[in-house]
């Protein structure tokens, strides 16, 4: 079975710019989750969605924001793009919306030059 | 914020060798579980250990929890060179999918 799967994988943008970043779960798994991981750091909740209705947002800017499609699969989107924005994100999913088990996904580089 | 704050944030071993990390956290919480991550890439779930358990085994991996220390330990047993890698644990206090990780830990494990 396919695991959690992300993309891009990398991609470079310039400040000011906004990222459209993927993510498609494991199929069956309803609940999807992303995380920021700064270099060094241990990743940060970003966002949770759950059978399409956003359940939890973490402490991030407006500029931040995602939705979840009917097939479960979910975007994150980031708008006039900041030198500190450029980490590894991470798109997690689960069974449900209550936390149990996170599988997460390769996760996509960003760097914003 | 971090919740969980690892300790040591390295640690250097000899293949065969057994690794022990800690954890602390701060407030109360559901559950606690241990990831690891190769090289910048995804994190692969270890071990999930519940509030009302206090040790929990998985293959070579032993987790404890002292919920009145708020506090973890991970013990890799017999180490591999394949184990190098960084290990977060991660609590769950709330309603939804929201983890919490430390900053992680760093194994280095020498053949």
């Amino acid at each position: 079975d396919a695991g959690v799967t992300q993309s891009p994988t990398h991609l470079i943008k310039t400040r000011g710019q906004h990222v459209t970043l993927r993510c498609s779960p494991i199929s069956g798994h309803k609940s999807v989750s992303w995380y920021q991981q700064v270099l060094g750091q241990g990743p940060q909740f970003i966002f949770q969605y759950y059978e399409k209705e956003e359940r939890g947002r973490g402490n991030f800017p407006d500029r931040f924001s995602a939705r979840q499609f009917p097939n479960y699969s979910s975007e994150l989107n980031v708008n006039a793009l900041l030198l500190g924005d450029s980490a590894l994100y991470l798109c997690a999913s689960s069974l449900g919306s209550f936390t149990g088990e996170l599988f997460f996904g390769e996760g996509s580089r960003l760097t914003v030059l | 914020s971090q919740q969980g704050e690892e300790d040591p944030q390295a640690l250097s071993i000899q293949e065969g060798e057994n690794a022990t990390m800690n954890c602390s956290y701060k407030t109360s919480i559901n559950n606690l579980q241990w990831y690891r991550q190769n090289s910048g890439r995804g994190l692969v779930h270890l071990i999930l250990i519940r509030s009302n358990e206090r040790e929990k085994h998985s293959g070579r991996l032993r987790v404890t929890l002292d919920t009145s220390k708020k506090s973890s330990s991970l013990l890799i047993t017999a180490s591999r060179a394949a184990d190098t890698a960084s290990y977060f644990c991660a609590t769950d206090g709330g309603a939804n999918s929201k983890l919490t990780f430390g900053k992680g830990i760093t194994l280095s494990v020498r053949p």
